[in-house]
């Protein structure tokens, strides 16, 4: 089973507008990340919002915020008021933390959403 | 400023030759990975290590191989180019902490010919 499920390929959005960008994740570990990453056409990686499987809040970073429903195990982002550069690939990511407490600090990308904004 | 740094951006190579993909970073983290990104699969981790002398296989490991012998550095290398290893490589570094990102290089394009 994918660890991280990312549903949309491509979605377009009207400049302005708001936009949610779906990310759902599995895991059987108590504690866990969640991370944003945007990549441009310029192809470099730009981490956008982390939110911890122990927040209470939703995490919020300028426009972007970070839909949290644990018990969904949902991580959607959703980007307010849309602009021409928010154009990208957007991928979800996850990084688990075992119980045992044993380092593990790789992330685990979904397969992304390509966002087109509509001027 | 602090950076992670990937060398060659662009290569070409031929299928059967060894290929070594360069990746330097400044942030002084123990922990560095190596990816690849490919349309409809997102990025897969290929290795990973968590300090000097410690690699770790990742998800799409057959057929590379890394060396950690400093802090800075995890040259990825192909042993034998094959066209399926055609591909977009990123190297990302970061701290051993659970909540911080991962910080990227700019990607490698590989083409094996």
């Amino acid at each position: 089973a994918q660890k991280i499920t990312q549903t949309q390929p491509g979605m377009f959005v009207q400049e302005k507008e708001a936009v949610t960008l779906d990310c759902t994740y599995d895991t059987s570990d108590p504690s866990y990340g969640l991370f944003w990453y945007k990549q441009p056409s310029s192809g470099e990686m730009i981490f956008l919002i982390y939110q911890g499987s122990y927040d209470q809040q939703n995490a919020t970073e300028g426009r972007y915020s970070l839909n949290f429903q644990k018990a969904r195990k949902s991580a959607n982002l959703v980007i307010s008021a849309s602009q021409l550069g928010d154009s990208a690939m957007y991928f979800c990511a996850m990084r688990e933390l075992p119980y045992s407490g044993a380092g593990s600090y790789q992330l685990t990308f979904g397969k992304g959403t390509k966002l087109s904004v509509i001027p | 400023d602090a950076e992670i740094t990937q060398s060659p951006r662009h290569k070409i190579t031929e299928t059967g030759r060894q290929v070594t993909l360069a990746c330097h970073q400044t942030w002084n983290h123990n922990n560095m990975f190596w990816y690849r990104q490919d349309l409809g699969h997102g990025l897969r981790l290929i290795h990973y290590s968590y300090g000097v002398q410690d690699t770790n296989k990742g998800e799409v490991s057959d057929g590379y191989s890394v060396s950690r012998s400093n802090t800075e550095d995890l040259p990825l290398t192909l042993e034998s180019a094959a066209s399926s290893q055609t591909s977009v490589y990123f190297c990302a570094s970061s701290e051993s902490s659970s909540n911080t990102e991962a910080f990227f290089g700019q990607g490698t394009r590989l083409t094996v010919v």
